[in-house]
């Protein structure tokens, strides 16, 4: 099974800040990765898939990048709203989907 | 506007059985991949299940392999995961998620439906 690692797995930060979130998988996964966000006592919802591509209706603050087995989740300049935790999630295989452990963005 | 909506979850003894159901309407049913993923309390997401458009195609995380059988019925809209020889360790929320074009991401999800294995 591919693993996913994400880090941090908690980061403070304030409105405004750059934040930066890393998952790393075990083995290439080409561009096979999605981001998620997920607030509390809520479903998932869904931010970049294809690794840098954002859903229809995401704000452009949110970016995704990377290939193979590095990627990355940006938000350019943290919102009240963004205060959440994230998760990637690779598909290149899809007998064994993995998400990563998640990222709690909380304020500083 | 697409809508998935879970049900079916609740408390059962640990070797127990239940099956969860997921209506989806808002987009057409039969031409994508859907899957259930599961959360336990203060946990992470962890995937449990997959089945193609077609339902020809199944998929399992190995902890729930030989336990639990993914279904969906086209001509209803509805998703299906029947659960048996439950344990503990199962108790969580489980979503049901719509799968993106032709792929495994997930673009829409339902608010869950929880599943308590105790006894």
């Amino acid at each position: 099974d591919i693993q996913m690692t994400q880090s941090p797995s908690t980061l403070s930060a304030s409105v405004g800040d750059r934040v930066t979130i890393t998952c790393r998988a075990s083995q290439s996964i080409s561009t096979w990765l999605a981001w998620y966000q997920q607030k509390p006592g809520k479903a998932p919802k869904l931010l970049i898939y294809d690794a840098s591509s954002l859903e229809s209706g995401v704000p452009s603050r949110f970016s995704g990048s990377g290939s193979g087995t590095e990627f990355t989740l940006t938000i350019s300049s943290l919102q009240p709203d963004d205060f959440a935790t994230y998760y990637c999630q690779q598909y290149n295989t899809f007998s064994s989907l993995t998400f990563g452990g998640g990222t709690k963005v909380g304020i500083k | 506007e697409v809508q998935l909506l879970e049900s079916g979850g609740g408390l059962v003894q640990p070797g127990g059985s239940l099956r969860l159901s997921c209506a989806a309407s808002g987009f057409s049913f039969s031409y994508f991949a859907v899957t259930w993923v599961r959360q336990s309390p203060g946990k992470g997401l962890e995937w449990v299940s997959a089945i193609s458009n077609s339902g020809g195609n199944t998929y399992y995380a190995d902890s729930v392999k030989g336990r639990f059988t993914i279904s969906r019925d086209n001509s209803k809209n509805t998703l299906y995961l029947q659960m048996k020889s439950l344990r503990a360790e199962d108790t969580a929320v489980y979503h049901c998620a719509k799968g993106g074009y032709g792929n495994y991401y997930f673009d829409y999800w339902g608010q869950g439906t929880l599943v308590t294995v105790s006894s």
